[in-house]
């Protein structure tokens, strides 16, 4: 089954700074990788996902890139704000079906320095 | 925007007694997962549903969960004898069929606590 790896498990940067949360995954059936964001007692929220026959895909100050033969996958946050201070879990879908589970990475924990 | 609604979101119950998370999906979704969180760890998955039965399940599901779609709405998790290990955020998601990939939409949670 997929196994997927984050890093790092905290990171704090000063607010306008950007920051960069990286994934690794096991299964090269994968095809679908999502990132959620999560506050304290939040649900999980989707914030951008990226298929595999992508290699970049870009909304406003946030940007995921995927490569493929490495199985390497990135979430890039620019001009970071105070807002964007949460846990953030990059994912991994396990197989091509709709019913296929997700599995998520160990999360990293942001923030943003005023 | 339609959401997955959890209920209760927050349960506490002795060690041994039988609990029952509640969910209603998306209306117009098929698939349904259960997840569940531990405090300060990872999600992990535990079980999807599909037409009235489950596709898949992890280690974690055991004989001591079931899932049921008692009518057209709900998707319940039942934990029969509940353990102290069981104490954590449960999340119910749904996601519509679709070519290719689709998105699981997340509920709030119930965070249950097992003492």
């Amino acid at each position: 089954g997929e196994n997927v790896e984050q890093h790092p498990s905290t990171l704090s940067v000063q607010e306008g700074d950007s920051a960069v949360i990286k994934c690794t995954y096991s299964d090269s059936a994968s095809n679908y990788f999502p990132w959620y964001k999560q506050e304290l007692g939040k649900r999980p929220q989707l914030i951008i996902d990226i298929r595999s026959n992508v290699g970049e895909k870009k909304d406003q100050r946030i940007a995921v890139t995927l490569n493929k033969t490495a199985k390497h996958f990135s979430l890039h946050i620019t001009e970071t704000q105070p807002e964007d201070s949460a846990v953030y879990f990059c994912a991994a879908r396990d197989g091509y079906s709709s019913a296929s589970k997700i599995i998520f990475g160990s999360g990293t924990r942001l923030s943003i320095r005023p | 925007e339609p959401e997955v609604t959890q209920t209760p979101s927050h349960q506490v119950t002795q060690m041994g007694q039988e609990v029952i998370l509640r969910c209603v999906p998306i209306s117009n979704h098929l698939y349904f997962y259960w997840y569940r969180q531990i405090l300060g760890q990872k999600v992990e998955f535990l079980v999807s549903f599909y037409n009235n039965e489950i596709s898949e399940k992890s280690e974690i599901f055991d004989d001591q969960f079931s899932v049921e779609r008692p009518d057209g709405s709900n998707f319940t998790l039942k934990i029969r004898s509940t353990k102290l290990e069981d104490s954590a955020m449960y999340f119910c998601a749904s996601s519509e069929r679709q070519q290719g990939v689709s998105e699981q939409y997340f509920g709030p949670g119930t965070r249950l606590t097992v003492t």
